[in-house]
């Protein structure tokens, strides 16, 4: 089965607050981490990734932090945006595989 | 994720007939993946393919489906007398093979089987 993906199914968040989603791993082999984001009706769109000789990547207005001692994965989404509702998967790359978890759909308040 | 091409974007099909997707990967991309997605769930691995070879198969259902991926033209995911379980979004994504390269998608075929 599937081991990436311990994550809340909604996050709501106000408009300009910051956003943290969150992911567990179970497969401490795993080299290669994704977060990839969908909107409704669309394939998935590369956030950013990161590779596990790394804790820590910015992007613009995103930040994935991976911890390996604990296998976590977060992304972080500075200063929330309608536009950044969707929802987001981490994903790990597995024997050549990309492996997805579940998702979490993240809801803009206004 | 312009760049990968899935066509057609809606098919439906009876049961027990045959589906054909089809997948252009980008440009340069010699790497394609199929996954699957069931509404309000995440996707699922089916195979890997690399231009005539298929690398892994570990995610396709044993019957029914297939997938190529020719030296010219576009891979095609294949399934052969269509049940109503196999209604779901199907998306291919392509690489150009290196490491750590992230996988980019097409926007998907959504397969409607009545």
């Amino acid at each position: 089965g599937e081991s990436v993906g311990l994550h809340l199914p909604t996050l709501s968040v106000q408009e300009g607050d910051n956003s943290i989603i969150n992911c567990a791993y179970s497969n401490s082999a795993s080299d290669y981490f994704i977060w990839y984001k969908q909107e409704s009706g669309k394939g998935p769109q590369f956030i950013i990734d990161i590779r596990s000789n790394m804790d820590k990547r910015q992007g613009q207005r995103v930040t994935v932090l991976l911890n390996k001692t604990v296998k976590h994965l977060s992304l972080q989404i500075a200063a929330t945006q309608p536009g950044d509702s969707a929802v987001y998967f981490c994903a790990e790359r597995r024997d050549d595989k990309i492996i997805f978890g579940k998702g979490t759909r993240l809801h803009i308040l206004p | 994720n312009a760049g990968v091409m899935q066509n057609p974007r809606h098919l439906v099909r009876r049961r027990g007939q045959e589906a054909r997707l089809r997948c252009s990967p980008m440009k340069g991309h010699s790497h394609v993946y199929w996954y699957r997605q069931l509404p309000e769930e995440g996707l699922k691995f089916m195979v890997y393919l690399q231009k005539e070879n298929i690398i892994d198969e570990s995610g396709m259902p044993k019957e029914r489906f297939s997938a190529e991926f020719p030296k010219e033209g576009p891979s095609i995911l294949r399934i052969q007398q269509v049940v109503r379980g196999d209604s779901a979004a199907y998306f291919c994504a392509s690489s150009p093979g290196q490491a750590g390269s992230p996988l980019h998608f097409g926007n998907g075929t959504r397969l409607t089987v009545t």
